[in-house]
């Protein structure tokens, strides 16, 4: 089974703060990698898919980078609304899926 | 507009059966994938399982082979999960998500809010 990390587990950042998240595969899955935010007590959210492409609809702010076993999602300047937990997700193993254990960002 | 919207939720007994439904509206149900994801009080997410469009082929984390049956009804764009011995554990919001395909990868593009069971005596 894949098993997927992310670092940190949470962080404090301020508006405007350039923010970035890593996760990690326990194994090479190419490019088959998606990143969700979620706020608290809503549905997740889609942000980005095949690691680096942007979902309709989501700011530009937010980008993905990576392939193999190292993945990255960068936040280019932190908004208001941009404080939430940040997930990754394997589909290299679809239709089966894993996700990570998230990162929380919230305000410095 | 793509709505998802779950039903079902609940207080149950250890070792009870509940029964999930999620109504699909706004797109073609039947040309997509379809997956249940758990995220328990507190903790993050887990995805339980997905069916295939036409019901032939379903898949399951480990946690819940055995003991969950993920099912749907093209003609009343509905997905289903039966929970049978329902342990604690097990205790979590379910949402339903859809499963979108892109470039040999998937990924769940659209979520309903969520329903909420609750494993206890």
């Amino acid at each position: 089974d894949i098993q997927m990390t992310q670092s940190p587990s949470s962080l404090s950042a301020s508006v405007g703060d350039r923010v970035t998240i890593t996760c990690r595969a326990s194994q090479s899955i190419s490019s088959y990698l998606n990143w969700y935010q979620q706020k608290p007590g809503k549905a997740p959210k889609l942000l980005i898919y095949a690691a680096s492409s942007l979902q309709s609809g989501v700011p530009s702010r937010f980008s993905g980078s990576g392939s193999g076993t190292d993945f990255t999602l960068t936040i280019s300047s932190l908004q208001p609304e941009d404080f939430a937990t940040y997930y990754c997700q394997q589909s290299y193993s679809t239709p089966i899926f894993t996700f990570g254990p998230g990162t929380k960002v919230d305000i410095k | 507009e793509v709505q998802l919207v779950e039903s079902g939720g609940g207080l149950v007994q250890p070792g009870g059966s509940l029964r999930l439904s999620c109504a699909a509206s706004g797109f073609t149900f039947s040309s997509y994938w379809m997956s249940w994801v758990r995220q328990a009080p507190g903790k993050g997410l887990e995805w339980v399982a997905n069916i295939k469009q036409d019901g032939s082929e379903k898949y399951y984390v480990d946690s819940v082979k055995g003991r969950f049956t993920i099912s749907r009804d093209n003609a009343k764009n509905s997905l289903y999960l039966q929970m049978n011995s329902l342990r604690a554990e097990d205790t979590a919001v379910y949402y339903c998500a859809r499963d979108e395909v892109i470039r040999g990868g998937s990924s769940n593009d659209y979520w309903g809010q969520g329903t909420l069971v609750t494993v206890s005596s």
